[in-house]
């Protein structure tokens, strides 16, 4: 089975810009979250989303939203970029309704300048 | 929310040596994952152990739950054991994962 993937691997962008990141689950996986991980908060969790629907959300702004479509796949967004979203962002898939052990994907290093 | 603390938070062996890495946490928990990220950045699935101890290959883990730790150890440590070792855990009705600040572990030669 394929892992997780996610696209793209590495993304530059200015302040102020916009991006969307994207992430593909383990074939049959229902539940995707996000995660974002910075040399000084650690491995913070953003939101998961499971048939659609987001199910929970960490302690982000607003700027930052992420959408499930009908196939599982996941979309995460960052609008008005600000130097601190500089982080390596981590997509994880699990089976969902009670499976919990979750994988994780290579991972999107967006660096803002 | 859940709190984890990972201890030690350096560690240096040198090759062959053995070690034990703890993750404490503050609440009962429903899932608990160690984790070893490579140098790229990519999570790696150690175990998955909400309770027990299992085994593969020179790694093993423990998690005591009703005591709130759980114990990663490797045996007979190689170069390639080097990077970080992260512990996570969950609980609740969501799939949310908690992570520890992690264990840096170095071998050497």
């Amino acid at each position: 089975k394929a892992g997780v993937t996610q696209t793209p691997r590495y993304l530059i962008k200015t302040r102020g810009q916009q991006v969307t990141l994207s992430c593909s689950p383990i074939s049959g996986h229902r539940s995707v979250s996000w995660y974002q991980q910075t040399p000084g908060q650690g491995l913070q969790f953003l939101f998961e989303y499971f048939s659609e629907t987001q199910r929970n959300k960490g302690n982000f702004p607003g700027r930052f939203s992420g959408r499930q479509f009908s196939n599982s796949r996941s979309e995460m967004n960052v609008s008005t970029l600000e130097l601190g979203d500089s982080a390596l962002y981590l997509c994880a898939s699990s089976l969902g309704l009670g499976w919990r052990e979750q994988y994780f994907g290579p991972g999107t290093r967006l660096t803002v300048t | 929310g859940i709190q984890v603390e990972q201890s030690p938070p350096d560690l240096i062996l040198q090759e062959g040596a053995n070690s034990t890495l703890r993750c404490n946490f503050s609440d009962s928990v429903n899932n608990l994952q160690w984790f070893h990220q490579n140098p790229w950045g990519q999570l790696i699935n150690l175990f998955y152990i909400p309770s027990g101890t299992k085994q593969n290959g020179r790694l093993s883990a423990t998690t005591v739950a009703t005591e709130r730790y759980s114990l990663l150890y490797i045996s007979s440590s190689q170069t390639t054991d080097s990077g970080v070792y992260f512990c996570a855990v969950g609980g609740g009705s969501n799939y949310k994962l908690t992570f520890g600040k992690g264990t840096l572990l170095t071998v050497n030669p």
